[in-house]
């Protein structure tokens, strides 16, 4: 069954520098999202991406966030400037049609900012 | 913004005893209602999902009401099982034309003790 990936699994580094969270969304889906978590509280939507451009973001998602899709296959995550509030799971998703409803989601990568 | 509150946070029940979780969510414009079930390093999954032109769902042990007047959906697991163990999340959702807007709520963990 085909499902979404994400790498690294789990990611460290320290205050102030760049982060780059991968993913690989189901090949025939045609929209994508990330998410966060922060340890023991609930999945916050960061932001939505379609036909190359941002559809819907949330206030977390400020300048330090961008969203990339490089190639026909990733779909990418900077945060510029990591402070230590970015500590959290990070989970990607991506459905066939912001309509079609369900979302299918990464395993996600757990990001620890020192 | 969405407002979205789950009850009971934390849940325990006997193996085989049936277990109900309440999401209230606050925007009257949501129309998908989707349970995400999310278990330990891993990613939400979809459990079930109800539309808001439907009332009720069933999908052998769970179900899914919906209350769209008194902004509520429940979860309903019937005959627990020890793998039924997991935290399980609400996510209220607007879907129109182009875009899912999606809102989690806080979470309830559920421990079905064997």
């Amino acid at each position: 069954e085909p499902e979404v990936t994400q790498t690294p699994s789990h990611q460290v580094t320290q205050m102030g520098q760049e982060v780059i969270l991968r993913c690989v969304p189901i090949s025939n889906h045609l929209y994508f999202y990330w998410y966060r978590q922060i340890l023991g509280q609930k999945v916050e939507f960061l932001v939505s991406f379609y036909n190359n451009e941002i559809s819907e973001k949330s206030e977390i998602f400020d300048d330090q966030f961008s969203v990339e899709r490089p190639d026909g296959s990733n779909f990418t995550l900077k945060i510029r400037s990591t402070k230590l509030e970015d500590s959290a799971m990070y989970f990607c998703a991506s459905s066939t049609r912001a309509d079609e409803y369900e979302q299918y989601f990464g395993p996600g990568t757990r990001l620890t900012v020192t | 913004g969405e407002n979205v509150e789950q009850h009971p946070s934390t849940l325990s029940v006997q193996e085989g005893d049936s277990a109900v979780i309440k999401c209230t969510y606050s925007d009257s414009a949501s129309n998908y209602f989707p349970w995400y079930k999310q278990e330990l390093g891993k990613g939400p999954q979809l459990i079930i999902d109800i539309r808001s032109n439907v009332g009720e769902k069933k999908d052998q042990r769970i179900a899914v009401t919906l209350n769209k007047t008194a902004k509520h959906f429940s979860l309903h697991i019937t005959e627990t099982q020890p793998e039924d163990s997991a935290v399980y999340f609400c996510a209220p959702a607007l879907i129109s034309g182009g875009y899912q807007k999606v809102t989690f709520g806080t979470g309830t963990k559920l421990q079905v003790i064997p």
